[in-house]
């Protein structure tokens, strides 16, 4: 059965630097989105990605944030300036055409900021 | 707006007997319900999923779930529980977004669901 991949799995990264998370998504899917949760709370939508676009973005989805397809497979999550407050585990989702379509998650990546 | 509410944080029953995880949900329009099952240190899994067909929803491994509209629920269920049900369990909302279709998922705050021998 098709699957979500992310990498990594984990990724430890000092305050202030760059982390870019990876996503590959169902192949035949389109509209692909990125989640969080930080320990403890409940799961956050960060930002949905149509057609080569941001569909929707949460507030919590800023300018340190930014989302990118860069070679038709892959899905990538870039933060430009780690946070404290950014470690948390991150989903990438994907799903096909119709709008009742189901959301596929991939296992997500735990992200700590140091 | 959209939302759930999971009415218990946490939920403990013994293996062998019935579960009920309790979800209410508040939404202007019909909405578009699931469960998600996510195992320790593994990703989301979907288990269920209610999108305006017959108000009762079979699911994977015995879960079920029923569309209250009355009641503004939609509690999961399985008649006897196995060990290998112990795991947090999150109730989720489809919103709408009028501008395009991108159904963003809304999460309750998940219960977790403990199995004793």
């Amino acid at each position: 059965e098709p699957e979500v991949t992310q990498t990594p799995s984990h990724q430890v990264t000092q305050m202030g630097q760059e982390v870019i998370l990876r996503c590959v998504p169902i192949s035949n899917h389109l509209y692909f989105y990125w989640y969080r949760q930080i320990l403890g709370q409940k799961v956050e939508f960060l930002v949905s990605f149509y057609n080569n676009e941001i569909s929707e973005k949460s507030e919590i989805f800023d300018d340190q944030f930014s989302v990118e397809r860069p070679d038709g497979s892959n899905f990538t999550l870039k933060i430009r300036s780690t946070k404290l407050e950014d470690s948390a585990m991150y989903f990438c989702a994907s799903r096909g055409q119709f709008f009742q379509e189901t959301q596929y998650f991939g296992p997500g990546t735990r992200l700590l900021v140091l | 707006a959209q939302s759930v509410t999971q009415l218990d944080s946490h939920v403990s029953v013994s293996e062998g007997t019935p579960v009920l995880l309790r979800c209410n949900y508040s939404s202007s329009y019909s909405p578009s319900l699931f469960w998600y099952v996510q195992h320790p240190n593994k990703g989301l899994q979907l288990l269920l999923k209610y999108t305006s067909a017959a108000t009762l929803v079979k699911g994977i491994n015995g879960f079920e779930a029923e569309f209250k509209k009355s009641e503004t629920s939609f509690h999961l269920t399985k008649p006897s529980a196995h060990m290998s049900d112990a795991a947090e369990y999150f109730c989720v909302v489809s919103a709408l977004n009028y501008g395009g279709a991108t159904n963003k998922l809304i999460f309750g705050t998940g219960t977790l669901l403990a199995v004793q021998p």
